[in-house]
């Protein structure tokens, strides 16, 4: 069983153009975070929930937006998209904030052209 | 402000030989400090953390880290590095705000 999921893997699209990533997680958790790693590897954390309420929004732009429908579930939203949001960008659950470990998803490869 | 530093990009070892992975943090207040793994094309995957108690912890895959409270150290350690051990480790620090990685240091065991 997949603990944290994401899709799509791969993400292909046009500058200008509007995407969504979808995650979930099947492990109950109470947190989830979305992370973008660059090309060179560096992993910068942008939005954590916990509970369905927002309670990190580091200084991204904010073309992009988080969407929690339930804890279950953390998608992000990309209006506009440019061509520096190219990244693999991760999903992430934990119990609590805290001392708890995060179990990351596979990531989504997302390039824009 | 919370930062984790990895001072080495790259380390480089041959199989058999004993590794260590490199890694120091700033945070105020107590820390609790993570090791990950990731493999290429994957997500991260956690492999042991101190939060308190005894100094050296043991984690997954033979992996252990000592936590060195006067140094501000947190290394990684593997008494014998295989070549499947070969990856992309990040350190992470969580202080009183959430989770920052290190840069990552990029492991190669050679046969």
């Amino acid at each position: 069983d997949t603990a944290v999921s994401q899709t799509p893997k791969y993400l292909v699209t046009q500058m200008g153009n509007d995407k969504s990533i979808k995650c979930e997680q099947n492990l109950g958790h109470d947190t989830m975070y979305w992370y973008k790693q660059d090309s060179k590897k560096f992993l910068k954390i942008m939005f954590s929930y916990n509970n369905k309420e927002l309670i990190i929004n580091e200084t991204v732009p904010n073309r992009f937006s988080p969407k929690s429908p339930d804890k279950a579930h953390l998608n992000l939203h990309i209006n506009s998209l440019e061509l520096g949001d190219s990244a693999v960008y991760f999903c992430a659950s934990s119990i609590i904030r805290g001392r708890n470990e995060q179990f990351f998803g596979p990531g989504t490869r997302l390039t824009v052209l | 402000a919370q930062s984790v530093a990895q001072p080495e990009d790259q380390v480089n070892v041959a199989e058999g030989n004993p590794l260590t992975v490199k890694c120091t943090y700033s945070v105020s207040g107590n820390p609790y400090l993570f090791w990950y793994v990731q493999y290429p094309n994957r997500g991260l995957q956690f492999l042991l953390k101190y939060i308190t108690g005894d100094n050296l912890v043991k984690g997954s895959y033979g992996f252990e880290a000592e936590f060195n409270k006067s140094q501000t150290s947190f290394h990684l350690k593997k008494p014998s590095a295989l070549v499947s051990d070969s990856a992309l480790y990040f350190c992470a620090v969580r202080g009183n705000n959430d989770m920052r990685f290190g840069a990552g240091t990029r492991l190669t065991v050679k046969p």
